[in-house]
């Protein structure tokens, strides 16, 4: 079956640290990948997906993620944590059908 | 131009009772689904549409749950005899699937509805 795990239920970084959230997952195939963040109140927003190409991918608000396939890993990152990046994060897996199966999410918690 | 809208935001009820939510998606896009979170967890899938195809329902976790879509415009999930357990917030989502249709497009959200179940 298919499925996406978020092995980070909670992390804490202080502002101006460096972050890194994992994803892994278990496909037949290689999957889209994607990452979306949920503000509390507020929508899911995508951050970044990847389809094929280059495995370094660039999104919104400074982040980037690495697919690697021989960890079967989707790893969100960001060099230097601000407050407004708390929030949650979520990983997502789909593929060409289009239903997307998510991780249980990372809540991220930033401090001063 | 504006995203996928959802009403109610928050819906309140009675167990027993039935409940309707309302997706509009974004002016465009074929594709619909529909996904629940419940507290503390992450998204399960319930129902795509997509055009005129037959609906994939397997992600309705009973035949409590349903859902219709106009075309593309409009859909509403309805869940019948509300239970406890199906308190949570209920997301919309839409994309524009390419012409091959190959799901290389973006599901955008909207904010949803949090159903709770007294």
């Amino acid at each position: 079956a298919q499925s996406v795990t978020q092995p980070d239920i909670h992390i804490t970084v202080s502002e101006g640290a460096s972050l890194e959230l994992r994803c892994n997952y278990s496909y037949g195939a290689t999957p889209y990948l994607f990452w979306y963040v949920q503000s509390p109140g507020q929508g899911l927003q995508l951050l970044l997906k990847y389809f094929s190409g280059d495995t370094l991918v660039q999104g919104i608000k400074g982040f980037e993620a690495e697919f690697k396939r021989s960890q079967s890993s989707f790893n969100l990152r960001k060099p230097s944590v601000h407050w407004s990046d708390a929030a949650e994060y979520f990983c997502a897996g789909g593929t060409s059908y289009g239903k997307l199966t998510f991780g249980q999410g990372t809540i991220l918690t930033v401090h001063p | 131009g504006a995203g996928v809208s959802q009403s109610p935001s928050n819906k309140v009820t009675e167990k027993g009772k039935d409940v309707e939510l309302r997706c509009d998606p974004i002016s465009g896009h074929t594709a619909l689904y529909w996904y629940r979170q419940r507290l503390g967890q992450g998204l399960e899938f319930l129902i795509y549409f997509q055009g005129n195809s037959a609906p994939d329902k397997s992600g309705l976790p009973s035949d409590r749950f349903s859902a219709e879509r106009t075309g593309e415009s409009v859909s509403t999930l309805t869940i019948q005899r509300t239970q406890q357990e199906d308190s949570a917030v209920y997301l919309c989502a839409s994309s524009l699937r390419t012409t091959s249709g190959a799901s290389t497009d973006t599901q955008y959200f909207g904010p949803g509805t949090r159903l709770t179940v007294l």
